[in-house]
């Protein structure tokens, strides 16, 4: 059964640069172009902040930057903020839709 | 500004039936897919279904297949989920979601509780 991979945790300091990958378990994100990322702060429902592999939904800061390469898809934030800790989940649409098991980002 | 209201989560006892809804405002509903999406402590995110802007194309996921139902009444701005018998796993909180794309969920309702235990 396809699945997409995070790691389980990530961490950084304020101002540092952090990247989140998403593998999937065949070619299907590689071959799609329908990758998104939420972000989820505890007890919150979850926010889109990337859509279409790169596409950033109005009023999302431009710290937040997707890209992809081969079989993973990534999330990068730039400038890393302390209200930037929380849970984050990467989602494919490959004619089936299935998300990524969660990372959880900690600011130091 | 888009809101969506969850209600109709509860306790339940396995093999009994729920109905979810969802109320909308701050949009037109009818230009919109709609879908809902659950989450769970062991297994995270799950989309459990989607429905277009008529009623017309609907999809599910595999775990819910045969025992869900989704629905919306456009008249009343409300999207629905009539939940069949009900498994311990069905244990989640559910989210109504607007479709943004085709392909992503824009907007997030702040989630309802179902709970299926003996």
């Amino acid at each position: 059964q396809f699945a997409l991979t995070q790691p389980a945790s990530v961490s950084g300091s304020p101002g540092q640069t952090i990247t989140i990958s998403c593998t999937g378990t065949s070619s299907d994100v590689k071959n799609y172009n329908l990758v998104s990322w939420y972000q989820q702060h505890p007890g919150k429902a979850p926010k889109l902040i990337i859509y279409e592999v790169t596409k950033r939904p109005s009023g999302v800061s431009n710290r937040f930057s997707g890209s992809k390469s081969d079989n993973t898809a990534s999330l990068t934030i730039s400038g890393l903020q302390t209200e930037d800790e929380a849970d984050y989940y990467c989602c494919l649409y490959a004619g089936f839709r299935v998300f990524g098991g969660g990372t959880k980002l900690t600011v130091l | 500004e888009v809101q969506l209201v969850e209600s109709g989560g509860a306790l339940v006892q396995p093999g009994r039936s729920l109905r979810l809804s969802c109320a909308a405002s701050g949009f037109i509903f009818d230009d919109f897919a709609m879908h809902w999406v659950r989450q769970t402590p062991g297994k995270g995110l799950e989309w459990v279904a989607g429905i277009n802007w008529n009623g017309g194309g609907i999809g599910y996921g595999d775990s819910v297949k045969g025992r869900f139902t989704i629905s919306r009444d456009n008249a009343k701005n409300s999207l629905f989920l009539q939940m069949n018998s009900l498994r311990p796993e069905d244990t989640a909180i559910y989210y109504c979601a607007k479709d943004f794309t085709g392909y992503t969920y824009g907007n997030w309702g702040q989630g309802t509780l179902v709970t299926v235990s003996p």
